[in-house]
C-alpha cells in the first residue's frame, strides 16, 4: 500500500491563503470521509486538526478548513499565521472489512515566508 | 482528560523483537467503538501508519509490515501492546500511541496522541 502523496512544501506570507493536496486512491480517499488532517511541529506529537473530510475539532482556528473531491482530498489554511510552519499530514481510512487499514500522506513542510 | 505515554527500549538489536507500552488514562478500551493506534515515525520522515486495536480485541494493521506487528491491550492496566518482530536498521523511529474516537466531537479519528518514544535498531 502507497502512501497518500502530498507536495513536499508549501508556502505563503502572513495573511496569505495556502491548500495542500492529499491524493489517494479509489480505495482510500475516493471510498471514505474518514479522512483527517494533522499539524506537526518539530520534535512534538502530531496535533488533530480537521477530521471526516471537512470537521474542526474545538480549538482549532477557523482558518484551517479541508474538503474532498474524487481522490483528493485538500486542506486550505487562510490566512497564514507564522505559528502555522510546520509539517501537514493527511491521513486516510482504506481497504475494506478484516482488511481495513489506515494511510498517511508523505507530508508537506509548510513555510511562512 | 485523555491522556497517553508510550515506553519502551531505546535500543534493540538486529533480528530481536522490539516491544512499546502504552499507558492510557482518561477512556477505557471497554467503550464500543473505541480504539489504540500505533504509528510511527523515523527521524526526519513521514509517518507511518502501523496498526490499531478495537475495545472488542479486533485488530487492523499496515499491510506491508503485517506478518511482523502484533497489537494487543490490557484492560486491567489500561495498556496496550505493539510488537515488532524481526527487527532491522530501518524500524529506527519514533513510536507513538494515539486514541481512535468512537463518535462525537472528533469523529473517528485519532485524536489524543502520546509524546512518542524514540527506538533505535543498532548492534
Amino acid at each position: 500500500q502507497s502512501a497518500l502523496t502530498q507536495p513536499p512544501s508549501a508556502s505563503g506570507s502572513p495573511g496569505q491563503s495556502i491548500t495542500i493536496s492529499c491524493t489517494g486512491t479509489s480505495g482510500d480517499i475516493g471510498s471514505y470521509n474518514l479522512i483527517s488532517w494533522y499539524q506537526q511541529h518539530p520534535g512534538k506529537a502530531p496535533k488533530l486538526i480537521i477530521f471526516e473530510v471537512s470537521e474542526r475539532p474545538s480549538g482549532v482556528p477557523g482558518r484551517f478548513s479541508g474538503s474532498k473531491s474524487g481522490n483528493t482530498a485538500s486542506l486550505t489554511v487562510s490566512g497564514l499565521q507564522p505559528e502555522d510552519e510546520a509539517d501537514y499530514y493527511c491521513i486516510s481510512y482504506a481497504g475494506s472489512g478484516s482488511s481495513s487499514f489506515y494511510v498517511f500522506g508523505t507530508g508537506t513542510k509548510v513555510t511562512v515566508l | 482528560q485523555i491522556t497517553l505515554k508510550e515506553s519502551g527500549p531505546p535500543v534493540v538489536k538486529p533480528t530481536q523483537t522490539l516491544t512499546v507500552t502504552c499507558s492510557f488514562s482518561g477512556f477505557s478500551l471497554h467503550t464500543r467503538g473505541v480504539g489504540v493506534g500505533w504509528i510511527r515515525q523515523p527521524p526526519g520522515k513521514a509517518l507511518e501508519w502501523l496498526a490499531l486495536i478495537y475495545w472488542d480485541d479486533d485488530s487492523r494493521y499496515n499491510p506491508s509490515l503485517r506478518n511482523r506487528l502484533t497489537v494487543t491491550k490490557d484492560m486491567s492496566r489500561n495498556q496496550a501492546v505493539l510488537t515488532v518482530a524481526n527487527v532491522d536498521p530501518d524500524d529506527t523511529a519514533t513510536y507513538f500511541c494515539a486514541h481512535r474516537n468512537a463518535e462525537g466531537n472528533t469523529g473517528r479519528s485519532f485524536d489524543y496522541w502520546g509524546p512518542g518514544t524514540l527506538v533505535t535498531v543498532s548492534s
